[in-house]
């Protein structure tokens, strides 16, 4: 069945770069894309959502872009922290149905 | 404004047992969903309640099943546990997003172990 998906399950990346997290999702009709952290024994939290209409959106420190055209979400994460180690979660909305998650990519900063 | 709330947070069951699992929502959020999270299949939606109704339903067996109260809380049941039950089991409230979707806020999650 269509569902959303990850490219890659973890990333490792130094302390002050920034990382890309990316996501591949197979349903045009979605209305909303939604990027989720989760920290190790809590629930995931919400980052940062994108309308489909829109192609990009910027939070603080993230930025999320939305490619339509080869079904494509991305978060980009600026000046990565320690504090950003954790599973980050893409999920894809549709009216009158639960929100879809994705697999996850585990984010790893060193210092 | 208190976040969402599971209780317990970690148990052990037996196989065959049952366990009942409890959410309390955001103050004033009258929908309930839920999720179990797995290492192999991530997060997969359970059912979500709205002013007492089930709303939606995800493709679990019949073992699985919920409720909400007029107080908007929220429990779900497992029956005759399996092996394969043991999971994270999140609960979350649901508000709008900055862009307009809605967004799950999630509670710490109840841990069930089945032996």
């Amino acid at each position: 069945g269509e569902s959303v998906g990850l490219h890659l399950p973890t990333l490792s990346v130094q302390e002050g770069d920034n990382s890309i997290i990316n996501c591949a999702y197979s349903n045009s009709a979605s209305d909303y894309f939604i990027w989720y952290k989760q920290e190790s024994g809590k629930g995931p939290q919400f980052i940062i959502d994108i309308r489909s209409n829109m192609d990009k959106r910027q939070g603080q420190r993230v930025t999320v872009l939305l490619n339509k055209t080869v079904k494509h979400l991305s978060l980009q994460i600026a000046a990565t922290q320690p504090g950003d180690s954790a599973v980050y979660f893409c999920a894809e909305s549709r009216a009158g149905t639960a929100l879809i998650f994705g697999k996850g990519t585990t984010l790893s900063v060193s210092s | 404004k208190a976040g969402v709330t599971q209780t317990p947070r970690y148990l052990i069951k037996t196989r065959g047992q049952q366990v009942t699992l409890s959410c309390s929502p955001i103050s004033g959020h009258r929908s309930v969903s839920w999720y179990q999270q797995t290492p192999g299949q991530g997060l997969q939606f359970l059912f979500e309640y709205f002013s007492e109704t089930q709303r939606n339903k995800g493709n679990f067996p019949g073992r699985f099943s919920g409720r909400q109260f007029s107080n908007s809380r929220s429990e779900m049941n497992v029956s005759t546990l399996e092996l394969g039950d043991s999971a994270l089991y999140l609960c979350a409230s649901t508000s709008r997003g900055p862009s307009g979707a809605n967004v799950l806020t999630f509670g710490a999650g109840s841990r069930l172990t089945v032996l």
